[in-house]
């Protein structure tokens, strides 16, 4: 089974600052991929980062990188320079990689606001 | 070019009555998704096909059926819709596993409102 954990249910950030969205996971399988997603108000699902578990570095993507620390478990969002487009919730989400198993899991997501 | 199209965006409709949503990538894709994401946000998975096989059914209830004509459609069919069927529903597409190189990130469609009154 996988779980993902995020534990801050909303955050405030002040414009043009830098902010860290937790995420945490947990699963048996040795190789899985890990993303993010945000959600704006508008409802559509963007697809932010992917790190893979092999992966030696980690993944940036523009002002969104990814600090995977895979003994924790851990695979924290970094939004550097935040902008007020940014308010949205995340959602951190994993799949394993073992036997072609096609299951996403999502955690129950950050709601990020941004303060000008 | 929309990616991942579903239609309705927005669905209100009375209990009892049944519904369908359909789903429609042009990515090339092996594999779709069905999400439900309640009122507190939380997105769970429903299906998931692969190359118009159904290889996850997450205990939804039989009253939705999905039904995958090829691998570039996916629909969602819900039977004696209740209450607490109201939600949106996204379908979402990717890459197999080992179906091409990099990520397989999901592609999402914009969502399908459903009401239930």
């Amino acid at each position: 089974a996988q779980k993902i954990t995020q534990t801050q249910p909303g955050m405030f950030v002040q414009e043009k600052e830098a902010v860290t969205l937790d995420c945490t996971y947990d699963t048996s399988d040795p190789s899985y991929g890990l993303f993010w997603y945000k959600q704006p108000s508008s409802g559509e699902m963007i697809f932010l980062i992917y790190q893979g578990s092999y992966d030696q570095q980690n993944a940036t993507e523009g002002r969104y990188s990814l600090n995977f620390q895979k003994a924790r478990k851990s695979a924290n969002l970094v939004i550097s320079a935040s902008q007020l487009g940014d308010s949205a919730m995340y959602f951190c989400a994993m799949r394993p990689n073992s036997g072609g198993y096609q299951k996403v899991t999502f955690g129950t997501g950050t709601k990020l606001q941004v303060i000008p | 070019d929309t990616a991942v199209s579903q239609t309705p965006k927005y669905l209100v409709t009375q209990m009892g009555n049944d519904k369908s949503i359909k789903c429609e990538q042009n990515l090339g894709h092996d594999t779709m998704y069905w999400y439900k994401q309640d009122s507190k946000k939380f997105l769970k998975i429903m299906f998931s096909y692969n190359n118009k096989e159904l290889i996850i059914n997450e205990t939804v209830p039989n009253r939705f059926s999905p039904k995958s004509p090829d691998k570039a459609h996916l629909n969602l069919h819900i039977n004696s819709l209740e209450l607490g069927d109201s939600a949106v529903y996204f379908c979402a597409s990717s890459l197999a596993l080992g179906q091409g190189i990099g990520s397989t990130e999901a592609f999402f469609g914009q969502g399908t409102r459903l009401t239930v009154v």
